[in-house]
């Protein structure tokens, strides 16, 4: 199975901030990597595929970059609404496979 | 609106079976494939099965293989996952996602199951 590493697991940020998440996969995914976000209590939601391309809907202060096996998400000025936790998948090869999550603190 | 309704889960004993369905509304469902995402308490995701549009291909993660299956009733717009063989790292929310190409672009709201003597 292909191995998703995200850094750092946990990121202490401040309202008005830019912060980069970085996801590693353990082989070429070409640029096969998703990102979602989740709220506690919350079911995910979707913010990017194909490494850069945003969802519906998704505000365009959420940006994708990378591809083979090193990915970015950078969150530009961030907002009480952007603390969560961010995950990034793998859909190159079944079985897919996430990254054990960056938690987005204030 | 795509909206992807679970149900379904509940407490169940170690070794029992459940079936959780997932009900499909908003889009043309015949024509996309659909996956089962679990998150066991405290934790993170983890990406189950998928079943293509058609029903004719279906992949697993390897910690479910051979216990979990996953079907679909293209004229009832509705996946299921048929869990069998409970074991107590099984407990989790289970959600259902639907795929859009290769990717997953909504999700529900997930079924906790929960396993327990």
């Amino acid at each position: 199975d292909i191995q998703m590493t995200q850094s750092p697991p946990s990121l202490s940020a401040s309202v008005g901030d830019r912060v980069i998440i970085t996801c590693r996969a353990s082989q070429d995914i070409k640029n096969y990597l998703a990102w979602f976000q989740q709220k506690p209590g919350k079911a995910p939601q979707s913010l990017i595929y194909a490494a850069f391309s945003l969802q519906t809907g998704v505000p365009s202060k959420f940006s994708g970059s990378g591809s083979g096996t090193e990915f970015t998400l950078t969150i530009s000025s961030l907002q009480p609404e952007d603390f969560a936790t961010y995950y990034c998948q793998q859909y190159d090869t079944y079985p897919y496979t996430f990254g054990q999550g960056t938690r987005l603190e204030i | 609106q795509v909206q992807l309704v679970e149900s379904g889960g509940g407490v169940v004993q170690p070794g029992g079976s459940l079936r959780l369905s997932c009900a499909a509304s908003g889009f043309t469902f015949s024509s996309y494939g659909m996956h089962w995402v679990r998150q066991a308490p405290g934790k993170g995701l983890e990406w189950v099965a998928v079943i293509w549009n058609d029903g004719s291909k279906k992949f697993y993660a390897g910690s479910v293989k051979g216990r979990f299956t996953i079907s679909r009733d293209n004229f009832k717009n509705t996946v299921y996952l048929q869990i069998n063989s409970l074991r107590d790292e099984d407990t989790a929310v289970y959600y259902c996602a639907k795929g859009s190409s290769n990717w997953i672009d909504h999700w529900g709201q997930g079924t906790l199951v929960t396993v327990s003597s």
